[in-house]
């Protein structure tokens, strides 16, 4: 079980906009942590995709936004593509495990 | 650009100890922290714990008895030594960095390396 609970999957066709949420506790994310995203194409490491809840490194395009609110947050892609097909993950920080901790990931699928 | 590469065996027998390297290139070691993370085969990322160029150490409390983390900033590397290996710890494990200006978060990756715990 995952500190953080992201759904298992989610799928949109091209074009189309998909959320993938990501909730926490008064631990984490509710105690104000800042959360990040992170994208995991086939076969290859994790990316950094949103730091600081809503921050974008260089190189990403702006359809992907994020945004936070009470213990949860969520990760927004507009203009579904093709190259998008991913495991999303979300992570933050937990104080009462003095540890950073992550969701269980999302499979994102282009229809 | 950062550049990190895990090394290290491949395959690690039951009850012996696993350990790997992380070579840093392209940035300075120092004043950053760095970390482990690992993959089991089909499932999620876990943290295992980071080491700051200094040396100061954190771990995931579920391995913090087994998990060693080490640096070495003449030759910047850093290690990961977890004793006591199962089956359980087969997993793609990742070197990063960890970047704490604020809240912490991995801002750059190696490309991993595939451990298999087996006899």
């Amino acid at each position: 079980q995952s500190v953080l609970t992201q759904p298992p999957s989610v799928s949109g066709a091209p074009g189309q906009r998909v959320t993938i949420s990501c909730t926490g506790s008064s631990s984490n994310i509710g105690a104000g942590y800042d959360v990040h995203w992170y994208q995991q194409l086939p076969g290859t490491a994790p990316k950094l995709l949103i730091f600081g809840n809503n921050n974008r490194p260089s190189g990403v395009p702006d359809r992907f936004s994020a945004s936070k609110s009470g213990a949860s947050a969520s990760l927004a892609i507009t203009g579904l593509q093709a190259e998008d097909e991913a495991d999303y993950y979300c992570q933050s920080y937990d104080n009462s495990l003095s540890a950073s901790v992550f969701g269980g990931g999302t499979k994102l699928t282009v229809l | 650009q950062v550049q990190l590469q895990e090394s290290g065996p491949g395959l690690v027998k039951p009850s012996e100890t696993l350990s790997l390297t992380c070579a840093v290139s392209g940035g300075s070691i120092r004043r950053y922290f760095w970390s482990w993370i690992r993959q089991p085969p089909g499932g999620g990322l876990e943290w295992i714990g980071y080491i700051y160029y200094s040396g100061n150490t954190n771990y995931n409390p579920s391995l913090k008895s087994r998990a060693t983390i080490s640096v070495d900033t003449s030759k910047s590397q850093f290690s990961l030594t977890l004793s006591s290996v199962t089956a359980a710890d087969t997993a793609m494990y990742y070197c990063a960095r960890l970047n704490w200006n604020d809240d912490p978060y991995f801002d750059y990756w190696g490309q991993g390396t595939l451990v298999a715990v087996s006899s």
